[in-house]
C-alpha cells in the first residue's frame, strides 16, 4: 500500500518559514494537498494539486511537489498557525492516503 | 456555500454495526461532478480514508476497510451515509464526511466522535 510520511513535529518562531515536508515513492507524479486542523475542528485545505491556495487561505502558505517529496511551506509564521498539518495524494491502489501528520509549534 | 453534517449514535457496542448520516446543505448531492466520501481519525492518530461514493451511486473504498464498509447516497434526502460492520475499539474515532473533489477534499463536516464500547 502507498504511505506518505512526514516529520512528527516542527518548531518555528514567530515571524520565521517553517517547511514541512511529505515524503512518498514518486509523490511528484501525483497531486498533493495539504490541510490544517486545530484541536477540536474539523481540518482545512490550504493547499490543493500541489501549489494552489484555496480562496481565504493567506498567501504565507505555499506548496511544492518534485520527486518523492512534497513540501508545505509558511512564510511569516503567526501563531495561529499552529496546527497538524497533513498532506494528503490520491493513489490509484489504495485511493486517499494521508500524510503521519506534523505538529507545527511557534515558539 | 456547501454544508455537511453528520449525525448517528456516538456509543455503538462491539461486533455491532456503526451507522452515520451525512446531510448536505447548500446544493444537490447530485449535481456537479462530486464525490461524497468519509474520513476517520482516531484519537492520537492521523487521518483515514474510509470510502467515498460518486453521484452515480459507484463507490471505492480504502482496502484495509473494504470487507466492513458499505457506503450508499440517497439523493431525495439529500445526504450519503456510512455503515461499518463488525466494529471494535479500534473504530473509535471522530468520524467526517466531505466533498470529495477526486483529488482533494474541499468541504468538510464538523466530525462526529463514535466511541465502540460495551
Amino acid at each position: 500500500s502507498y504511505e506518505l510520511t512526514q516529520p512528527p513535529s516542527v518548531s518555528v518562531s514567530p515571524g520565521q518559514t517553517a517547511s514541512i515536508t511529505c515524503s512518498g515513492d514518486k509523490l511528484g507524479d501525483k497531486y498533493a494537498c495539504w490541510y490544517q486542523q486545530k484541536p477540536g475542528q474539523s481540518p482545512v485545505q490550504v493547499i490543493y494539486q500541489d501549489t494552489k491556495r484555496p480562496a481565504g487561505i493567506p498567501e504565507r502558505f505555499s506548496g511544492s511537489n518534485s520527486g518523492n517529496t512534497a513540501t508545505l511551506t509558511i512564510s511569516g509564521t503567526q501563531a495561529m498557525d499552529e496546527a497538524d498539518y497533513y498532506c494528503q495524494a490520491w493513489d490509484s491502489n489504495t485511493g486517499y492516503v494521508f500524510g503521519t501528520g506534523t505538529k507545527v509549534t511557534v515558539l | 456555500q456547501v454544508q455537511l453534517r453528520e449525525s448517528g449514535p456516538g456509543l455503538v457496542k462491539p461486533s455491532q454495526t456503526l451507522s452515520l448520516t451525512c446531510s448536505v446543505s447548500g446544493g444537490s448531492i447530485s449535481s456537479g461532478n462530486y464525490y461524497w466520501s468519509w474520513i476517520r481519525r482516531p484519537a492520537g492518530k492521523g487521518l483515514e480514508w474510509i470510502g467515498r461514493i460518486f453521484t452515480s451511486g459507484s463507490t471505492s473504498y480504502n482496502p484495509s476497510l473494504k470487507s466492513r464498509v458499505t457506503i450508499s447516497l440517497d439523493t431525495s434526502k439529500n445526504h450519503f451515509s456510512l455503515n461499518l460492520s463488525s466494529v471494535t475499539a479500534a473504530d473509535t474515532a471522530v468520524y467526517y464526511c466531505a466533498r470529495d473533489r477526486r483529488f482533494f477534499f474541499d468541504f468538510w463536516g464538523q466530525g462526529t466522535l463514535v466511541t465502540v464500547s460495551s
